[in-house]
Formats: C-alpha cells, structure tokens, sequence
C-alpha cells in the first residue's frame, strides 16, 4: 500500500516560516490535502488539491507539490498554529484513502 | 452551516458489537460521499471506511474489513459504522467526514470507543 512520510516534528520561531514534508512516491501525480488538528479537537482541512485554501484558511497556510515530496508552508507562524499537522492522499489502485504519519508543530 | 454529530461510542469487552451513528445538517447529504475515520490514543489518523451517496460502492481499510459495516439513510440524514468483533486496537476517537476536493472537507467532533474487558 501507499506510504507518506513526515517528520515527526517541526519546532519554528513566531514569525519565521515553518516548512512540513510529505514523501511519497511520485506523490507529484496525485491530489493532496493537508490537515490542521489542535489537541483534544477534530482535523481541519487547510490545503486541498495540493496548494487551494478553503474558505476561512489563512494565505499564510499554502502547499506545493512535485516529484516526489509534498510541502505544507505555514509563514509568519503564530502561536495558534502550534498543532499537528496530517497529509492525505487517494490510493487508486486499492480504493483507500491514505494518510501520513503526522507532524508535531511547536512554536518556540 | 455544515454539522456532524457522532453518537454511539462506549466501553465495550473485546469481542463485543457497537454501532455508531452520525447526524448530518447544513448540507445535501443525499448527495455527498461520506466516511469513518478514527484515530487511536495517542495516534495519527487512519481512514477506516467510505460510502457513495447511493451506498452502492463501498470500501474499508484492510484493519476493518469483514468486522465492519458502513451506511446511510439518506432520508435521516444519517450514516452508521457497524462494528463487530471489536479488539483492543480499534479503541479510538471515530470521526464521520464528508468527501470534497479529494479530502475530508468537514468532520464531526469524534465518538470514543473503548475496547476493554
């Protein structure tokens, strides 16, 4: 089955630019969507089809994706964005949707 | 505006059945793919189960498949996760999802089961 892979954590300075990967392969073909979740609390879409924000998502929070990693970039991060921080992809070729492992983000 | 609301989660001994349920609003429901999604203490999210808003096509992880049942009564606004044969390791939050954009647009607020003797 189709594996993605984050870092487990990301610690960024307020103010600074957090950077969060998604290694899958060829992921750069696929459609992928990254989630915001804050303890005790249910995920929160924040990028679809790769870089589109919902309605209601900071321009702060954007996404890229090519070759083989996806990225989520979180700039001028504030504390409130201290969460983890999921991607998600659709496995076609056995009708599953995948996510990644997770990524803790810690504002310092 | 858009609302889930999961219901149906207990303490339950290994073995044992459970079916949860979620409430739909805010929405076309009839008309929206919906999902289960659960996430185990501590742990990240697994995609358990997903339903097309007919309920003809159907697919579950390879963790839930043939122990669990996925549906809809699109006249109640409603979807259910039949659970049997449960295990210590499906103890989790579960999360009903509506389907958009190739991803999870909205989610409910989580029903907790506990599989325990």
């Amino acid at each position: 089955s189709y594996v993605l892979s984050q870092p487990p954590s990301v610690s960024v300075a307020p103010g600074r630019t957090a950077s969060i990967s998604c290694g899958g392969s060829d992921i750069g073909s696929q459609s992928v969507q990254w989630y915001q979740q804050k303890p005790g609390q249910a995920p929160v879409m924040v990028i679809y089809y790769d870089k589109d924000r919902p309605s209601g998502i900071p321009e702060r929070f954007s996404g890229s994706n090519s070759g083989n990693t996806a990225t989520l970039t979180i700039s001028r991060v504030e504390a409130g964005d201290e969460a983890d921080y999921y991607c998600q992809v659709w496995d076609g070729n056995i009708d599953h949707y995948v996510f990644g492992s997770g990524t803790k983000v810690t504002v310092l | 505006q858009v609302q889930l609301v999961e219901s149906g989660g207990d303490l339950v001994q290994p073995g044992g059945s459970l079916r949860l349920s979620c409430a739909a609003s805010g929405f076309t429901f009839s008309d929206t793919y919906m999902n289960w999604i659960r996430q185990a203490p501590g742990r990240g999210l697994e995609w358990i189960s997903y339903i097309s808003p007919s309920g003809n096509t159907i697919y579950y992880a390879d963790s839930v498949k043939g122990r669990f049942t996925i549906s809809r009564d699109n006249a109640d606004k409603s979807l259910y996760l039949s659970m049997n044969t449960l295990r210590a390791d499906d103890t989790a939050v579960y999360y009903c999802a509506s389907l958009a954009y190739s991803g999870f647009e909205s989610w409910g607020q989580g029903t907790l089961v506990a599989v325990s003797s």
